[in-house]
């Protein structure tokens, strides 16, 4: 099956710093990828779409300047968390949505990265 | 009213129980159904992918869409303490992929 790695899996970092968070796609291409954010006992929340070679579309409420993302390859996007603060701590997961047409409707995810924020 | 309403539960079941989870929606533009399984602090894994109404079988899973009510259900059978986990259903549009998740049901399967 498609697997999709995340890293780190757990960061902690102090206020005003930032962090970058990589999603990749391991066996297979990758177009378009997610990002997510997920409070405890909470649902996924899309914060936004990442394409391979262009802007990423974020959602309504979600500050582009604060979560910067980045499609450098079919295989990697990153989500840069900038200025961090104890607020942004959260559980962030990706997906990534198969290039192979066979199977391009399925999103599959990372392993999520918790970001704590002193 | 949110597009995807889905019970938090929690709901605890005994070793061998069938389970029945289920997800009501509000957009009739969603066409993609999916059932996730989370387990604590690790991504969703997918579980089914359905697209039109009926049901789909896999293994002990079964996952049943009903358009008309809205409505979708995943079945579990025969279930195991492994499936202690929360199930998320998913869904999108023809239009996009972007995916509405439900809030997620957490399930315990007692030994």
């Amino acid at each position: 099956g498609a697997v999709v790695s995340q890293h780190p899996s757990w960061v902690i970092c102090k206020s005003g710093t930032s962090v970058k968070i990589e999603c990749r796609s391991l066996d297979f291409q990758a177009t378009t990828m997610f990002w997510y954010r997920q409070f405890p006992k909470q649902s996924l929340m899309l914060m936004a779409t990442s394409n391979e070679g262009s802007k990423a579309t974020y959602e309504q409420g979600v500050e582009k300047d604060k979560f910067l993302i980045n499609h450098a390859s079919l295989t990697l996007s990153t989500l840069t968390v900038t200025s961090a603060h104890p607020e942004d701590s959260s559980f962030y997961i990706c997906s990534a949505r198969d290039h192979d047409s066979d199977t391009k409707n399925i999103q599959y995810f990372g392993a999520g990265t918790r970001l704590s924020v002193l | 009213q949110k597009e995807v309403e889905q019970d938090p539960g929690p709901l605890s079941v005994p070793e061998g129980a069938i389970v029945s989870l289920n997800c009501t929606y509000s957009n009739s533009a969603f066409q993609y159904f999916m059932w996730y399984r989370q387990y604590s602090r690790k991504g969703p894994e997918l579980l089914m992918y359905t697209y039109s109404s009926g049901n789909k079988e896999d293994g002990r899973f079964t996952a049943q869409v009903d358009k008309s009510s809205k409505y979708i259900s995943l079945f579990i059978r025969d279930s195991q303490p492994s499936d202690s986990a929360t199930y998320l259903c998913a869904m999108r549009k023809g239009s996009n992929y972007k995916l509405t998740f439900g809030k997620g049901t957490l399930l315990t399967v007692n030994p």
